[in-house]
């Protein structure tokens, strides 16, 4: 089993609708990120939140910490929000400490 | 502010032949990182440099793939022989703090390795 799990691994939307990708980790961490990636390959940091919650524009990036569990949540989706995200976690145990530890992605893809 | 930059973006070689990727940090990053992001996976730490010494380099396949960073700025990663397995992106990324409670990587825009 992953140290971070995200579902869904797929996920095709109508523009429009609202998105939420969900990310589970099993690890003791200090930060939790949500990054994107476009087919080109180039990653970008879209949060990095250690509680609570956090919004920018239209996307939303939760954070239970007793649950160990993160939301991303995509408001009034649009095509060019097609991409894979993916979830990351810091790791705050051990000769790990500080490294991201990364889920496998989820690729998204918003219909017109 | 500039970002990480990486060359190439696009690489194709054949299997046995040699190639490398440079990488150049945000300016005043002291960790630098390189990762494999295999097709359909999340990205696998390479090799973690804190200025230029190495920290974790635990996952680095050492038989055919080495990495340098000399003056604990730009960083280059070289693999002799290139298999087909090792097609992948190739992604570099720095932050200002090893080991901080909070700290950011900020990636570059990767290269792409394909290897027939």
């Amino acid at each position: 089993k992953n140290e971070v799990e995200q579902s869904p691994q797929n996920l095709t939307a109508q523009e429009g609708e609202f998105i939420t990708i969900n990310c589970s980790y099993s690890v003791g961490i200090s930060a939790l990120h949500w990054l994107q990636q476009h087919p080109g390959g180039g990653i970008v940091s879209l949060f990095m939140l250690s509680s609570g919650k956090k919004k920018h524009g239209r996307l939303i990036a939760t954070i239970n910490i007793q649950e160990k569990h993160s939301s991303l949540h995509i408001t009034a989706s649009h095509p060019r929000d097609s991409a894979v995200y993916i979830c990351a976690a810091t790791s705050n145990y051990g000769g790990s400490q500080g490294n991201l530890i990364f889920g496998k992605g989820t690729k998204l893809s918003v219909k017109p | 502010e500039a970002g990480v930059a990486q060359s190439p973006r696009y690489k194709i070689i054949e299997k046995r032949q040699s190639v490398a990727f440079w990488c150049n940090p945000i300016s005043g990053h002291a960790t630098l990182y390189w990762y494999q992001q295999i097709l359909g996976q999340g990205p696998k730490l390479l090799i973690q440099f804190q200025n230029n010494g190495v920290v974790d380099d635990s996952q680095l396949p050492k038989d055919r793939f080495s990495a340098e960073r000399l003056k604990g700025v730009d960083s280059t990663l070289k693999i002799q022989p290139a298999k087909l397995e090792d097609s992948a992106v190739y992604l570099c990324a720095s932050s200002m703090t090893y080991r901080g409670s909070h700290y950011e990587q900020y990636f570059g825009p990767g290269t792409r390795l394909t290897v027939t």
